[in-house]
């Protein structure tokens, strides 16, 4: 059963656009959402991160859309330069269970094109 | 501040030989995890350790996958014997939790392929 759910699989973005992707969780009690960028060959790095009991959250090019009530948020990445192109990937997780381990969504593989 | 660093980052072996992956954590971090990232998906967990007890290895598979944490700082993750479908990255991340803040940060991972 997968959790978490992300889309698209992959994106294409030409430079100065805007990029969005979205995900959507099933388990209620997650009360953590980061995401991850992850460049070939290195580790996912932590990017930007939200708490439900807040509506959005930005930083820099990045802003993170949290709608409670659907259960979905999205990341969106203003003025996507080249330098963008990675792969995202979505997370939740249960922090007030102690247990903290993030469920990843698939990921979406962005490129963004001079 | 070096990051989490892995060893090797590439392995080729042939199926039913074992393997071992080491990983050592940012200093100071009390909480380590491995998680298995096949293609084109997104890491899943494989155990987490707080200090040197192993908190959560419920995804483990322990026919065939061990793991230990001496010391509560380095981790080594052993798969014995290998098979063609644990052919995939293994990431560590390490964390320092305090509260509810809990940032984890990732190696570049063990490429494994098993032929």
């Amino acid at each position: 059963q997968q959790q978490v759910k992300q889309s698209p699989q992959s994106l294409i973005v030409q430079k100065g656009g805007i990029s969005i992707i979205n995900c959507a969780y099933e388990n209620t009690a997650f009360d953590y959402f980061p995401w991850y960028q992850q460049f070939p060959g290195k580790g996912p790095a932590l990017l930007i991160a939200i708490r439900p009991d807040v509506s959005e959250k930005k930083e820099g090019r990045f802003t993170i859309s949290f709608n409670k009530s659907a259960k979905q948020f999205s990341l969106h990445i203003m003025d996507s330069q080249p330098g963008d192109s990675a792969t995202y990937f979505c997370a939740a997780s249960e922090t007030g269970a102690g247990s903290y381990q993030l469920t990843f969504g698939k990921g979406t593989k962005l490129s963004v094109i001079p | 501040e070096a990051g989490v660093v892995q060893s090797p980052r590439y392995k080729i072996i042939e199926k039913k030989q074992p393997v071992a992956f080491w990983c050592n954590p940012i200093s100071g971090h009390n909480t380590l995890y491995w998680y298995r990232q096949n293609l084109g998906q997104g890491p899943e967990l494989l155990i987490r350790y707080e200090n040197e007890e192993a908190v959560d290895d419920s995804q483990l598979p322990k026919d065939r996958f061990s793991a230990e944490r001496l010391k509560g700082v380095d981790s080594t993750l052993k798969i014995q014997p290998a098979e063609l479908g644990d052919s995939a990255v293994y990431l560590c991340a390490s964390s320092l939790v305090t509260g509810v803040r809990n940032i984890q940060y990732f190696g570049a991972g063990t490429r494994l392929s098993v032929l």
